[in-house]
């Protein structure tokens, strides 16, 4: 139980461009799930969270106009990456909490964002 | 706000071995969580085992125990009979009121045959 799903797991996009990042909770019902990035060699970095039916909330330094969330469903946020630069190239977590559930997270297995 | 913090980069131990990971964190709240993730090679973030402060038992799942020293803020992971499928980045964190996960910096744990 409790799985998480990502789509796409790779993707290659040119500078300027918007990648929209799935975030599916597949066997349960998530009100919040969470967006990371994650650099070579380096730990999560939380970019914001996003509750189902309201505006995402995000971390300090991270721009909402270019990493726009939304969270329409109980199983589903998405993370659109808009006129993206080399610079967004990373890797991409989502996570996602059971509803009424304790505190623990549960991860997708990431996609990797690479901006030509 | 609240910090973890992983003093070990990078840890090795023989396969069939135990070896212990180490995890101290700084807050001022009563009530939180704990945890030790996993991130192999694939990069799946796996959730190994998970504490609440309140409880005074360590948490144990299976080979993968956990020494909670609440007074201390320290949470430490030890695996025993070490298989080479342990490999992988490990990653402490802590949830408390702000219902958001604080990663530490992480430990690369190689399992040598």
């Amino acid at each position: 139980g409790a799985v998480v799903s990502q789509h796409p797991s790779w993707v290659i996009c040119k500078s300027g461009t918007s990648v929209k990042i799935e975030c599916r909770s597949l066997d349960f019902q998530a009100t919040t799930m969470f967006w990371y990035r994650q650099f070579p060699k380096q730990s999560l970095m939380l970019m914001a969270t996003s509750n189902e039916g309201s505006k995402a909330t995000y971390e300090q330094g991270v721009e909402k106009d270019k990493f726009l969330i939304n969270h329409a469903s109980l199983t589903l946020s998405t993370l659109t990456v808009t006129s993206a630069h080399p610079e967004d190239s990373s890797f991409y977590i989502c996570s996602a909490k059971l509803a009424g559930g304790t505190d623990t997270q549960y991860f997708g297995p990431g996609t990797r964002l690479t901006v030509l | 706000a609240q910090t973890v913090t992983q003093s070990q980069p990078e840890m090795s131990v023989q396969e069939a071995e135990t070896v212990t990971l180490s995890c101290t964190y700084d807050t001022s709240e009563s009530d939180y969580y704990l945890f030790w993730y996993k991130q192999p090679p694939s990069r799946q973030m796996i959730l190994v085992i998970r504490q609440e402060a309140y409880k005074q038992q360590n948490a144990t799942e299976n080979r993968f125990s956990v020494n909670f020293q609440k007074a201390a803020k320290s949470f430490s992971l030890k695996i025993s009979d070490s298989q080479l499928g342990d490999a992988a980045m490990y990653f402490c964190a802590y949830s408390g009121g702000a219902q958001k996960l604080v990663f530490g910096q992480g430990t690369r744990l190689t399992i040598n045959p």
